[in-house]
C-alpha cells in the first residue's frame, strides 16, 4: 500500500531558527501533497497544497512567507518554518495521494516541533 | 466549500458496549466518506471508507453507514476494547483531485 514518511518526527529548535520538515512518498509518485497543522485535542487544518513542479497554494490565513514549501520531485515535499517562534509549536503532519486525489489519501507520522 | 460537522466530540464506553458517531456534510456532490483513528502523537489512519453508490459497509468490528439524501454518515464500533480509545474523524471529499475536509474529531475513550 501507500507508504508516506515523514521527517524528523520530532525536533526542537530555538526562537528565530529555521526548521525543514520532509514528506516522501516511498512506493508511488505523488504529484500532489497537503501540509496539515493540528494543535492539540483538535482537528487537522490544511495548511497548503504542494504540487509538483509548480508553487503551493495556501489556505487563507496562513503565511507562506513563513512556511516554505518546497515539492521539488514526486516524492519528495519540504516545509520550512522560517524564524520559527513558541507560537509555531505544533504537530506537523503532511498526507499524499496516489494521484487518485481524494479516493488515496495518506498520512506521513507527523513532526512534533517545539521552540524554545 | 464543503462543512463537516462531527459528533460528540466525546464519548466513553465500556469495553464491550458499542460505539457511534455520527458526521453530517454539506456539499451534495461528495461521494467519498473516509473515517481515520488517531492514537496520540500518531498519524491517522484510514479504518474505513464509503463511497456514495452504498449506504453501507461492514469489515468486522467497524461498520459505516451514509445517508445521501439526509447526508450524514456515520461510524458503529461493536464489542469495544480498549484498544479502541482513539481520536476518530471523519472526511468528505469529492474524490478526484479533490482535497477531503476533516471533522473536528472525536475523543472515544473505552473503559476496561
Amino acid at each position: 500500500g501507500a507508504v508516506v514518511s515523514q521527517h524528523p518526527s520530532r525536533v526542537i529548535c530555538k526562537s528565530g531558527t529555521s526548521v525543514k520538515i520532509e514528506c516522501r512518498s516511498l512506493d508511488f509518485q505523488a504529484t500532489t501533497m497537503f501540509w496539515y497543522r493540528q494543535f492539540p485535542k483538535q482537528s487537522l487544518m490544511l495548511m497548503a497544497t504542494s504540487n509538483e513542479g509548480s508553487k503551493a497554494t495556501y489556505e487563507q490565513g496562513v503565511e507562506k512567507d513563513k512556511f516554505l514549501i518546497n515539492h521539488a520531485s514526486l516524492t519528495l515535499s519540504t516545509l520550512t518554518v522560517t524564524s520559527a517562534h513558541p507560537e509555531d509549536s505544533s504537530f506537523y503532519i503532511c498526507s499524499a495521494t496516489m494521484g487518485q486525489g481524494g479516493y488515496g489519501y495518506t498520512f506521513g507520522s507527523g513532526t512534533r516541533l517545539t521552540v524554545v | 466549500g464543503e462543512n463537516v460537522e462531527q459528533h460528540p466530540s466525546t464519548l466513553s464506553v465500556q469495553e464491550g458496549d458499542s460505539a457511534v458517531i455520527k458526521c453530517t456534510y454539506s456539499d451534495s456532490a461528495s461521494n467519498y466518506f473516509p473515517w481515520y483513528k488517531q492514537e496520540l502523537g500518531k498519524r491517522p489512519q484510514l479504518i474505513i471508507d464509503i463511497r456514495s453508490n452504498v449506504g453501507e459497509k461492514k469489515d468486522q468490528r467497524i461498520a459505516v453507514t451514509l445517508n445521501k439524501t439526509a447526508k450524514h454518515f456515520s461510524l458503529h464500533i461493536t464489542e469495544t476494547q480498549p484498544e479502541d480509545s482513539a481520536v476518530y474523524f471523519c472526511a468528505a471529499s469529492r474524490g478526484g483531485s479533490y482535497i477531503p475536509t476533516f471533522g473536528r474529531g472525536t475523543s472515544l475513550i473505552v473503559h476496561p
